[in-house]
């Protein structure tokens, strides 16, 4: 079975500083894609970065960035520039490629952004 | 411009009174997701549809129940709630091989 572990329940940053979310998954396949995804206070979950196993580049989206080892099974989030709108959960996630789609979370991070 | 709809956001049901949640998306992703979520938890994937192949994961009480007449509609019954079936009840789409879509969710109260 898929698993995946977030080993940081809460985090804090300062405004404008740097922050990395930890993520490590258990897995038998070979391809498969790894998302993380945030949760704001108002509930509604968004997709912040995704990251296909089979490409070896760490993918980015303006602020954010991942460090993505396969080898460790290791898929870690960047943020940099942290705002006050980042405050949230955040939520790492994995899904087998080309199966059955099934879409498996990790328990999350609350990260918290000071001013 | 909402893609994923989820109704109603709130919903209160008596103990033991079936109550149905619903979800439409305007995305024509073949992918439905069910889950549920309690208080600062990681979301529980309750079962997911592929096209018309429901996938029900093993851990799920039989208690609920999903049905989705077509690809824009997916319900989700729960028989007879008990208080531990109140929490925040997520529906998601995707298309195969991209990421998920979710519905703002509808928070059940079981009184």
């Amino acid at each position: 079975a898929q698993t995946v572990t977030q080993s940081q329940p809460e985090m804090s940053v300062q405004e404008a500083e740097t922050v990395t979310l930890s993520c490590t998954y258990d897995t038998s396949e070979s391809d498969y894609y790894l998302f993380w995804y945030k949760q704001p206070p108002s509930r509604q979950m968004i997709l912040v970065i995704r990251q296909e196993a089979y490409k070896q580049q760490n993918a980015t989206e303006n602020r954010f960035s991942v460090n993505f080892q396969k080898a460790a099974k290791s898929f870690s989030l960047k943020i940099s520039d942290s705002q006050l709108g980042d405050a949230a959960m955040y939520f790492c996630a994995y899904q087998i490629q080309g199966g059955s789609e099934k879409l498996v979370f990790g328990k999350g991070t609350k990260l918290t952004v000071n001013p | 411009d909402a893609m994923v709809i989820q109704n109603p956001r709130y919903q209160v049901t008596q103990f033991g009174k079936p109550v149905t949640l619903s979800c439409s998306q305007t995305l024509n992703h073949n992918v439905m997701y069910w889950y549920q979520q309690k208080s600062s938890q990681a979301p529980k994937l309750l079962f997911h549809y592929y096209d018309k192949d429901f996938n029900n994961e093993a851990d799920t009480p039989d208690n609920f129940q999903s049905r989705r007449p077509n690809t824009s509609f997916c319900f989700l019954d729960i028989r007879s709630p008990g208080l531990g079936d109140a929490a925040m009840y997520l529906c998601a789409t995707s298309r195969l091989n991209t990421e998920a879509f979710f519905g703002q969710g509808t928070r059940l109260t079981v009184v």
